[in-house]
């Protein structure tokens, strides 16, 4: 069984450029989540869908970051404008339900010149 | 929000012998208790879990203990492998699953032969 994919591994940009990261969850799964992970820092949630429902976005930054769900499979989660401060590795988390066990996506790195 | 502090950072033992990692969490209320191990450039997995009715669980070299009064779990591998080598986050939830995780910062980790 495939893990939750994520694409790019990595992305350099400059600042105040904007930046999509996609997540594949998986197969099944219908509760994605995206967290922010700070070097030398645990996991932050940012947002949490229950299929194509925002259940739980109070942690992401409205003024730049958007998050989408289509169809309730793969999101995207989106920067613009992207700041310095922003240049961190983006997680994706899936779980079959909302109270079942959080499965990882390897990360998307963004480094924000 | 909850609020979750482990120690060490950092942590180097030598093969065979032992690893504890400390969390303390600030809200009574927290219910699960998740452990994630990260391996350089990796996603974070899933090793041992636990849940506030149980004091202790093990599995294999892995064990995790809850102290609900003291508000702390932890984290015990015996018999360290090189391959235990990487970073340990602990996590607590107020849901009782794995929904709403608030992680610690992280502990690397070192087996030295």
């Amino acid at each position: 069984e495939a893990g939750v994919v994520q694409s790019p591994r990595y992305k350099i940009i400059e600042k105040k450029q904007p930046v999509a990261f996609w997540c594949n969850p998986i197969s099944g799964h219908n509760t994605l989540y995206w967290y922010l992970q700070n070097l030398g820092q645990g996991p932050e949630l940012l947002i949490r869908y229950e299929n194509e429902e925002a259940v739980d976005d109070s942690q992401l930054p409205k003024d730049r970051f958007s998050a989408e769900r289509l169809k309730g499979v793969d999101s995207t989660l989106k920067i613009q404008p992207a700041e310095l401060g922003d240049s961190a590795v983006y997680l994706c988390a899936s779980s079959l339900e909302p109270r079942t066990v959080q499965y990882f996506g390897a990360g998307t790195r963004l480094s924000v010149l | 929000g909850e609020n979750v502090e482990q120690h060490p950072s950092t942590l180097s033992v030598q093969e065979g012998d032992s690893a504890v990692i400390k969390c303390t969490y600030s809200d009574s209320a927290s219910n699960y208790f998740p452990w994630y191990k990260q391996e350089l450039g990796k996603r974070p997995q899933l090793i041992i879990d636990i849940r506030s009715n149980v004091g202790e669980k093990k599995d294999q070299r892995i064990a995790v203990t809850l102290n609900k009064t003291a508000k702390h779990f932890s984290l015990h591998i015996t018999e360290t492998q090189p391959e235990d080598s990487a970073v340990y986050f602990c996590a607590a939830s107020l849901t009782g699953t794995a929904s709403k995780l608030t992680f610690g910062t992280g502990t690397r980790l070192q087996v030295t032969l």
